[in-house]
């Protein structure tokens, strides 16, 4: 999508390496934002999600954290990574124009 | 919580054959749902989505789906499917909780076209 920026694309950590991805969107203001993940073979979980500057809810027990510290920017990210943590993380949007935007992806292997 | 499942985790079909891939939710309210396509490495394209109304949805690519509220279901069907539409293919519905939107995903259907 042109209105979600992720990057990178791809990525290839060691275990126990840390880890920053990054996510930048366009349009309206105060979107909320997503992380989402897809491990190989499986579908996507929903990860953290985020309202609001600073306001970030966790959705499943992990080894990532998220922050949001401007309105159009989420951030994901690990301190020491693991093998578990590789995978496919989409970034995404919802505002009341354009509902559900998600981003093109990064996938990252941890090796 | 709500959930979505999708039955079929790979269907082949042979090009220019009908398609139609399965979608359960559940929801407490009239719930809000969608179809989305994923190909190889890329990220997720809306086909479709059901908010309120006509209960059969028209998409792009010649996609449509139908929400059957007796059934909890919504299923995605193509008359005849093209090389091209060989991807991943996920069905979600829009939970509201605490004030907050989410998008919850089925696991997918992985889509092969045989020549």
């Amino acid at each position: 999508s042109q209105t979600i920026h992720q990057w990178p694309a791809t990525l290839v950590q060691p275990v126990g390496s840390p880890l920053s991805l990054e996510c930048t969107v366009e349009g309206t203001s105060n979107p909320n934002l997503y992380w989402y993940r897809q491990a190989a073979g499986r579908g996507l979980q929903l990860l953290f999600y985020s309202v609001g500057i600073g306001q970030i809810s966790s959705e499943v027990p992990q080894n990532l954290s998220a922050s949001r510290p401007q309105d159009r920017q989420f951030i994901l990210s690990s301190k020491k990574l693991l093998l578990s943590d590789s995978g496919f993380y989409l970034c995404a949007k919802r505002d009341r124009t354009e509902g559900y935007t998600f981003g093109s992806g990064t996938r990252l292997t941890v090796v | 919580a709500q959930s979505v499942t999708q039955p079929d985790i790979h269907i082949t079909v042979s090009e220019g054959a009908s398609l139609e891939l399965r979608c359960n939710y559940s929801y407490g309210a009239t719930p809000y749902l969608f179809w989305y396509v994923q190909s190889p490495g890329q990220g997720l394209q809306l086909l479709l989505k059901y908010f309120s109304g006509d209960t059969l949805v028209q998409g792009i690519k010649g996609f449509e789906a139908e929400f059957k509220r007796s059934q909890s279901s919504f299923n995605l069907r193509k008359p005849s499917v093209h090389w091209s539409d060989a991807a991943e293919y996920f069905c979600a519905v829009g939970e509201v909780r605490g004030g907050y939107n989410k998008l919850i995903f089925g696991a997918g259907t992985r889509l092969a076209v045989h020549p």
